[in-house]
């Protein structure tokens, strides 16, 4: 079966700490694609990151960076230096193999809010 | 910076009466997509659309959906008779896997559907 899941429905960070987003995801694909999307309260969907699975190196993207680890399955967001526009949902989405093809479905988990103290 | 765009980004309709809800994907983009969330709830997958054709459907898209690229640049989605469980969220993406492996789908701002 092929799966994501984000099992922490709510985070909390003190700002400009950083703060690690878990994601796992269950496929026998050999190829798929991992994404982060943010969605602030205003609603749109923004891209952040990407890996891929074939991708040896963790994605990085500025403060975000992409903890890959394809054995146990998991891509966790980590966020360093968070700020107090950070504060949203995040949601882990994946492109799993379709005959390897490069395009297709996101298949998104059921996202984590993240909450920023100042 | 080249994004996608939907209107409107608030529809009110009465159960039983036709939507259609518009995007413009990103120009030169190949693929379009288009998911719904209701509230508080994932993200989920309705259909994707390379070539002027469907390339793939999830089972929520029945015989009330179609879609469509009436000219070079709009992507529709119709629903033709909504019902209360359509009130959700939609979301319009494109992407263009020529430009990378990672065929990263940019979303548009959404369009709130509210049926009553």
């Amino acid at each position: 079966a092929q799966k994501i899941t984000q099992t922490q429905p709510g985070m909390f960070v003190q700002e400009k700490e950083a703060v690690t987003l878990d994601c796992t995801y269950d496929t026998s694909d050999q190829s798929y694609g991992l994404f982060w999307y943010k969605q602030p309260s205003s609603g749109e969907m923004i891209f952040l990151i990407y890996q891929g699975s074939y991708d040896e190196q963790n994605a990085t993207e500025g403060r975000y960076s992409l903890n890959f680890q394809k054995a146990r399955k998991s891509a966790n967001l980590v966020i360093s230096a968070s700020q107090l526009g950070d504060s949203a949902m995040y949601f882990c989405a994946m492109r799993f193999g379709a005959g390897g093809t490069s395009y297709g479905k996101l298949t998104f988990g059921q996202g984590t809010i993240l909450t920023v103290h100042p | 910076e080249p994004e996608v765009t939907q209107t409107p980004s608030h529809q009110v309709t009465q159960m039983g009466q036709e939507v259609i809800l518009r995007c413009v994907p990103i120009s030169n983009h190949l693929y379009f997509y288009w998911y719904r969330q209701i509230l508080g709830q994932k993200v989920e997958f309705l259909v994707s659309f390379y070539n002027n054709e469907i390339s793939e459907k999830s089972e929520i898209f029945d015989d009330q959906f179609s879609v469509e690229r009436p000219d070079g640049s709009n992507f529709t989605l119709k629903i033709r008779s909504t019902k209360l469980e359509d009130s959700a969220m939609y979301f319009c993406a494109s992407s263009d896997p020529l430009l990378g492996a990672s065929d990263t789908q940019y979303f548009g701002p959404g369009t709130r559907l509210t049926v009553l």
